[in-house]
């Protein structure tokens, strides 16, 4: 059974700091997609970044980066320069392929980040 | 583009009742699911549906249904309402619904489901 933890429950950081939250997730399949979304207070959920588990290359894209380590399991996402506007629950989430569906995801806990003026 | 519309907002029954959420997916897009947000649980998928075919369920008992209609609106419906159910409910919809399994999914802002 696939298996999404953050074990960091909140965050708090200062205005234009980094911050990094942690994902580690389990999964029997070689097959499977890493997804981050945000979900501010309104509710719904935005699709951040996603990376495939052929593909370990880490990437920038604008203030968002991520760290990808199969042989850890852990798939990390790293805001830098924080701002108020940040401030939301960050969700990781699994999906298992090809066997598997992108619509079926498996979820962590949510990470709440709180960006201080 | 308008995005993903979930109707009604805000929701309030009482056990033993049924409950219908409605959701209608971005334009052009044919695969919808829905999923179940509480405290305790977390975000749990409860289904998919493509092309008016259920093709992917959860772990939720059979009290819990939907449907998918020709125009790819979704309707989940949830009978003999207990106070568990009580959660938001989001629903996703995505392109196609095919081909590599990493398309990303466009959620609305949910129904919040109070059951008293």
């Amino acid at each position: 059974a696939q298996k999404v933890t953050q074990a960091q429950t909140e965050i708090s950081v200062v205005e234009k700091e980094d911050v990094t939250l942690d994902c580690v997730y389990e999964t029997r399949d070689t097959t499977y997609y890493l997804f981050w979304y945000k979900q501010p207070p309104s509710g719904e959920l935005v699709f951040l970044i996603r990376r495939n588990s052929f593909d370990e290359q880490n990437e920038i894209s604008g203030r968002y980066s991520w760290n990808f380590q199969k042989s850890t399991s852990s798939f990390n996402f790293t805001i830098t320069a924080s701002q108020v506007v940040d401030s939301a629950v960050y969700f990781c989430a699994l999906s298992e392929g090809p066997s598997g569906s992108a619509r079926q995801l498996t979820f962590g806990s949510g990470t709440q980040l709180t960006v201080l003026p | 583009k308008a995005g993903v519309t979930q109707t009604p907002r805000y929701l309030i029954k009482t056990r033993g009742q049924q409950v219908t959420l409605s959701c209608s997916p971005i334009s052009g897009h044919r695969s919808v699911s829905w999923y179940q947000q509480t405290p305790g649980q977390g975000l749990q998928f409860l289904f998919e549906y493509f092309s008016e075919t259920q093709r992917n369920k959860g772990n939720f008992p059979g009290r819990f249904s939907g449907r998918q209609f020709s125009n790819s609106r979704s309707e989940m419906n949830v009978s003999t309402l207990e106070l568990g159910d009580s959660a938001l409910y989001l629903c996703a919809s995505s392109k196609t619904g095919q081909g590599p399994t990493n398309e990303k999914l466009f959620f609305g802002s949910g129904t919040q489901l109070s059951v008293l």
